[in-house]
């Protein structure tokens, strides 16, 4: 069975950093894409950035291009998201998926909130 | 503003069917398969549909999905009350380089 576990949410100031975690098992990690995809409150999905298996194909949306990091420990078989500089409008439940195109399985979420 | 289009809500009556649209462009769904993920409040979403038309083996036939073009349908045959959550489409841009969803539609069950 695919588990996808998240961690590193919190509460951080403006400007702040926060860096998030999925541990994942149940399939052989380090063949697959992986994917953080967030939902700011009452709105909708938002796709975030994605990472190849062998992190050669590294992509991010507009929004947190320059300010977010995908990276990936396949040794470790996690998954992570370095968030800088963040802001009010990064506030949402972030997602880790597995896949790029097909995000067919899916963590929890990790709530970050961004407020002074 | 989302770049895949879909109507914010849809209804229709128990053992009706409904159908959802999902219109975006030649970069994305006119090019790339087209993916749907069904939420319920408070949980993370599920996908119901893959590569355009195909179903995750859980997920019954009640279900659909169809492309023409650069638009996609969600159709959910025999509505159930437990039908009634948020559902979105989804599909890769090749122009953009990220991956697109739909703004979403809630789906209620008269």
């Amino acid at each position: 069975e695919v588990q996808l576990l998240e961690s590193g949410g919190g509460l951080v100031q403006p400007g702040g950093s926060l860096r998030l975690s999925c541990a994942a098992s149940g399939f052989t990690f380090s063949i697959y894409a992986m994917s953080w995809v967030r939902q700011a409150p009452g709105k909708g999905l938002e796709w975030v950035s994605s990472v190849s298996g062998s992190s050669d194909i590294i992509n991010y949306a507009d929004s947190v291009k320059g300010r977010f990091t995908i990276s990936r420990d396949n040794s470790k078989n996690t998954l992570y998201l370095q968030m800088n500089s963040l802001r009010g409008e990064d506030t949402a439940v972030y997602y880790c998926t597995k896949g790029r195109q097909l995000l067919d399985n899916w963590g929890q979420g990790t709530l970050v909130t961004v407020s002074s | 503003q989302s770049v895949l289009t879909q109507p914010p809500s849809v209804s229709a009556a128990p053992g009706q069917k409904v159908t959802i649209s999902c219109s975006g462009s030649s970069s994305n769904i006119g090019n790339n398969y087209v993916s749907w993920y069904q939420q319920f409040p408070g949980t993370a979403p599920k996908v119901l549909i893959y590569d355009n038309y195909k179903r995750p083996s859980e997920i019954p036939d009640r279900f659909s999905g169809s492309k023409s073009g650069t638009s996609a349908t969600l159709g959910i045959a025999g509505l159930q009350t437990g039908d009634e959550a948020d559902y979105y489409c989804e599909s890769w841009d090749d122009s953009l380089n990220v991956a697109l969803f739909g703004g979403g539609t809630k789906l209620t069950a008269l």
